[in-house]
């Protein structure tokens, strides 16, 4: 266990719907990123939060949103779904050290 | 332009054998950091090694070293006495230079699928 939790870990839904997906940080860290992994485009940044405000921006779509909440923990809502929206998407915090950003296990998303 | 290349699509390596994974980065910032995560077939992303801008030497965790060429900008992963558990995809990543409170995201690299044989 990493520390860091995500759920659901595997989500199918079908074209046009939405979904959340949530994510617990590693207890202290006040920074949470969410990645999207897709086999035709690796490892893609998309979105930073640091204690409750967005602090960076990646490649995240308009359809696409996030939040991170006074408990830290943080929501990432897919909307408007389209079958390429179909990857898994991390999340990871860190605290105020340079390095030690922890990964969760991920949300695997089909969209059918 | 590509903040990190990792140039090996895919290696093969024998069983208890050392490998190199290649690593390039592209930065203008003095101060920067270097990482190396593992994902195996699972999913999951595992930290490997971290190595600073700054740090003069290069950083080794166990099996693990990177050998930093900062002239080069390079940041190439050493595995030691590999083993068949070692048979993962690898992708190296950066942390550009901290810009206010708080850590940057990383950016990463396309990975290298690494193959031990038996």
């Amino acid at each position: 266990d990493s520390g860091v939790t995500q759920t659901p870990k595997h989500l199918i839904t079908a074209t046009g719907q939405r979904v959340t997906l949530r994510c617990s940080p590693r207890s202290g860290d006040l920074s949470v990123y969410w990645y999207q992994q897709s086999l035709d485009q690796g490892l893609q940044f998309l979105i930073q939060y640091y204690n409750g405000e967005e602090r960076a921006k990646g490649n995240i779509l308009e359809r696409f949103s996030a939040q991170q909440f006074p408990d830290l923990h943080s929501e990432l809502n897919l909307s408007s779904l389209e079958l390429g929206d179909s990857a898994l998407y991390f999340c990871a915090s860190s605290g105020r050290q340079e390095y030690g950003y922890t990964f969760g296990s991920g949300t695997r998303l089909t969209v059918v | 332009a590509q903040k990190i290349t990792q140039t090996q699509p895919g290696m093969f390596v024998q069983e208890k054998e050392a490998v190199t994974l290649d690593c390039t980065y592209d930065t203008s910032d003095q101060s920067y950091g270097l990482f190396w995560y593992k994902q195996p077939s699972s999913g999951e992303m595992i930290f490997l090694i971290y190595q600073g801008s700054y740090d003069e030497q290069n950083a080794t965790e166990g099996r693990y070293s990177l050998n930093f060429q900062k002239a080069r900008k390079s940041a190439n992963l050493v595995i030691s006495a590999s083993q068949l558990g070692d048979s993962a995809m690898y992708f190296c990543a950066m942390r550009e230079g901290l810009r206010g409170t708080g850590a940057n995201n990383l950016f990463f690299g396309t990975g290298t699928r690494l193959t031990v044989i038996p």
